[in-house]
């Protein structure tokens, strides 16, 4: 089955306590992406890769970092976690990075950070 | 800051009726979709309109586009209590490198049976 594959789906966790989410997909995308939800508004573009080796800056990328050192995989880290990143992340990815090309979006991690 | 908004914020109907949710954006766009999500879970795709269509069909959802007012609009049909959940419209600018889609902050429908 496609899929967007993200772990975990819950997680509480201490100020500063590194941690990593995982998010790996099954449909050779060249594309993923991670977003954060908050109330009110939307989703908003963390961070964004085109393609293996290949990542970027989304709109609100402070206080996070990315890998993509396999095509199928795009861990999501917060090396020093604070409440402010309390939320609910979603990894997505796409055939390609062409202007067509729909989002398959993963189940979820909602995080909270005490 | 935000490319997509969408009105109503929340929507409740009745089973059977049509429910019509809209979106705004500020850019040119090379395309608009909308998405749905269940509470709590990921989004799903729903359907896209291309920058140059006007009106868009899928089962029991029709999009339309107005380019000139920058705005768009989710209109679905007899509606089910299955098709409560929030909807999302994206846009994808039409001078972006980094390709992303920009996300409004959503309508929640709820459809009472």
């Amino acid at each position: 089955e496609a899929q967007v594959t993200q772990n975990p789906r819950y997680l509480i966790t201490v100020t500063g306590k590194k941690l990593t989410v995982t998010c790996s997909q099954n449909m050779n995308h060249e594309y993923m992406s991670w977003y954060r939800q908050d109330p009110g508004l939307g989703l908003r573009q963390i961070y964004y890769s085109m393609n293996v080796e290949v990542t970027d800056k989304g709109d609100v990328p402070e206080g996070y970092k990315v890998s993509r050192k396999e095509k199928r995989n795009f861990p999501l880290i917060l090396e020093s976690p604070s409440p402010n990143q309390t939320s609910l992340y979603f990894c997505a990815s796409s055939l390609s990075s062409g202007a067509r090309n729909i989002q398959y979006f993963g189940a979820g991690t909602r995080l909270s950070v005490l | 800051s935000q490319q997509g908004e969408e009105d109503p914020q929340a929507l409740s109907i009745q089973e059977g009726e049509n429910a019509t949710m809209n979106c705004s954006y500020k850019t040119s766009i090379n395309n608009l979709q909308w998405y749905r999500q269940n509470s709590g879970r990921g989004l799903v795709h729903l359907i896209l309109i291309r920058s140059n269509e006007r009106e868009k069909h899928s089962g029991r959802l029709r999009v339309t586009l107005d380019t000139s007012k920058k705005s768009s609009s989710l209109l679905i049909t007899a509606s089910r209590a299955a098709d409560t959940a929030s909807y999302f419209c994206a846009t994808r600018a039409s001078v972006d490198s980094s390709y992303k889609l920009i996300f409004g902050s959503g309508t929640r429908l709820l459809v009472r049976p």
